[in-house]
């Protein structure tokens, strides 16, 4: 399965709504996940399963979709948040996106 | 606590093998599969390959002419080893952790870069 991340590049400022997009080649029956990786650091695990949350994430953080759309939504962006986010789908094999990288306006 | 840790030679020549180690504590890996994913540098992740729980393997289909996963579960140790190195094989190289589910703990990385 492949997937496909958009935008590429997302510019936005402290306080936007953002939705990052993650589509798959094939379905994935909700075995997607998204992790947030900065600059120097491993990525690390936001969300599982399509929109459960990992342990310690904050609650600005949510997923959402089905089949082969999925998206990652950040309510409300905080400073901290600037990072690249990928998608990863272990439905069928395991395969990351090739991410989105969240930068400020 | 859970941990991961990379190690391994920094540079490697070209169509040399490179052998890298994921030293883990915190779980066991006969409870817990272990995957090797690298970033070549500025670009994105892919998965590489996994042992799983019960020591079985799987590769991705591009690279599973040139790489092997093994273990010593009584060292927690996960090794890598992938021949036939080139440039384009030079990237940070993590070791992640597997519970059933996506990749929750990650080492810290290792850099190595494929250069005469």
């Amino acid at each position: 399965i492949q997937l496909t991340q958009s935008p590429s590049l997302l510019s936005a400022s402290v306080g936007d709504r953002v939705t990052l997009s993650c589509k798959g080649s094939q379905n994935i029956n909700n075995y997607l996940a998204w992790y947030q990786q900065k600059l120097g650091e491993a990525p690390k695990l936001l969300i599982y399963k399509t929109n459960s949350l990992q342990t310690g994430i904050p609650s600005r953080f949510s997923g959402s979709g089905s089949g082969t759309d999925y998206t990652l939504t950040i309510s409300s962006l905080h400073s901290e948040d600037l990072a690249t986010y990928y998608c990863y789908q272990y439905n069928n094999g395991w395969t990351f996106g090739g991410g989105t990288k969240l930068e400020l306006k | 606590q859970v941990q991961l840790k990379e190690s391994g030679p920094g540079l490697v020549q070209p169509s040399q093998t490179l052998s890298l180690t994921c030293t883990v504590s915190g779980f066991s890996l006969t409870s817990n599969s272990v995957s090797w994913v690298r970033q070549p540098p500025g670009k994105g992740l892919e998965w590489m390959g996994a042992i799983w729980r019960g020591g079985s393997t799987d590769y991705n289909s591009a690279l599973k002419s040139r790489l092997s996963i093994s273990r010593d579960t009584s060292k927690s140790q996960v090794f890598l080893k992938m021949n036939s190195l080139q440039t384009e094989d030079t990237a940070i190289y993590f070791c992640t952790r597997s519970d059933s589910g996506p990749f929750d703990y990650w080492g810290q990385g290792v850099m190595v870069t494929v250069s005469s």
